[in-house]
């Protein structure tokens, strides 16, 4: 089945600099990439994806790339703020949201 | 903004006792999934839910777990027999439509079995 890889676990920044958070997968058959915010006590909630027919994408300052042939798929977080701290997720779908996930990479932004 | 809702928040039961978790998911999507994360690991698929049948689940759904979607609100998971490995918290979910499309989860249940 669907394994899905990501790192680092942890990710410490200052504020206003970047974070980039990797993931890889290994079912070619997956298609859809979604980018999930997990904050304390509460429930993943939907940032970004991206399918496998675009290599990239971007919305204000989040942005991901997907490189179908590597199986990867990153997320870029930039001029991070406090608020963007949190627990982050990525995850591949081959059909219908059966989404497998990443493990996680808690992100910390210092004032 | 609508949002899926579950109930209750925290459930403790004892080891082999059966469990419901209920979950009302958002008022016009028709797809539902149930997820659940061991404390400190990642989120983990268990089952999806489409036209009153299951449309997918993953190896974790063996025949202890069930689901249901008694009336036209409500999506309950049925654990028949808790074991301690399935303390965790589950995740309710909902899609307005299928193939790939934003998924609504919910806060959670946090499920203790002792």
């Amino acid at each position: 089945g669907e394994n899905v890889e990501q790192h680092p676990s942890t990710l410490s920044v200052q504020e206003g600099d970047s974070a980039v958070i990797k993931c890889t997968y290994s079912d070619s058959a997956s298609n859809y990439f979604p980018w999930y915010k997990q904050e304390l006590g509460k429930g993943p909630q939907l940032i970004i994806d991206i399918r496998s027919n675009v290599g990239e994408k971007k919305d204000q300052r989040i942005a991901v790339t997907l490189n179908k042939t590597a199986k990867h798929f990153s997320l870029h977080i930039t001029e991070t703020q406090p608020e963007d701290s949190a627990v982050y997720f990525c995850a591949a779908s081959r059909i219908n949201n059966d989404m497998r996930f990443g493990a996680g990479t808690r992100l910390t932004v210092k004032p | 903004e609508p949002e899926v809702t579950q109930t209750p928040s925290h459930q403790v039961t004892q080891m082999g006792q059966e469990v419901i978790l209920r979950c009302v998911p958002i008022s016009n999507h028709l797809y539902f999934y149930w997820y659940r994360q061991i404390l400190g690991q990642k989120v983990e698929f268990l089952v999806s839910f489409y036209n009153n049948e299951i449309s997918e689940k993953s190896e974790i759904f063996d025949d202890q777990f069930s689901v249901e979607r008694p009336d036209g609100s409500n999506f309950t998971l049925k654990i028949r027999s808790t074991k301690l490995e399935d303390s965790a918290m589950y995740f309710c979910a909902s899609t307005a439509q299928g193939g790939n499309t934003e998924a609504f989860f919910g806060q959670g249940t946090r499920l203790t079995v002792v």
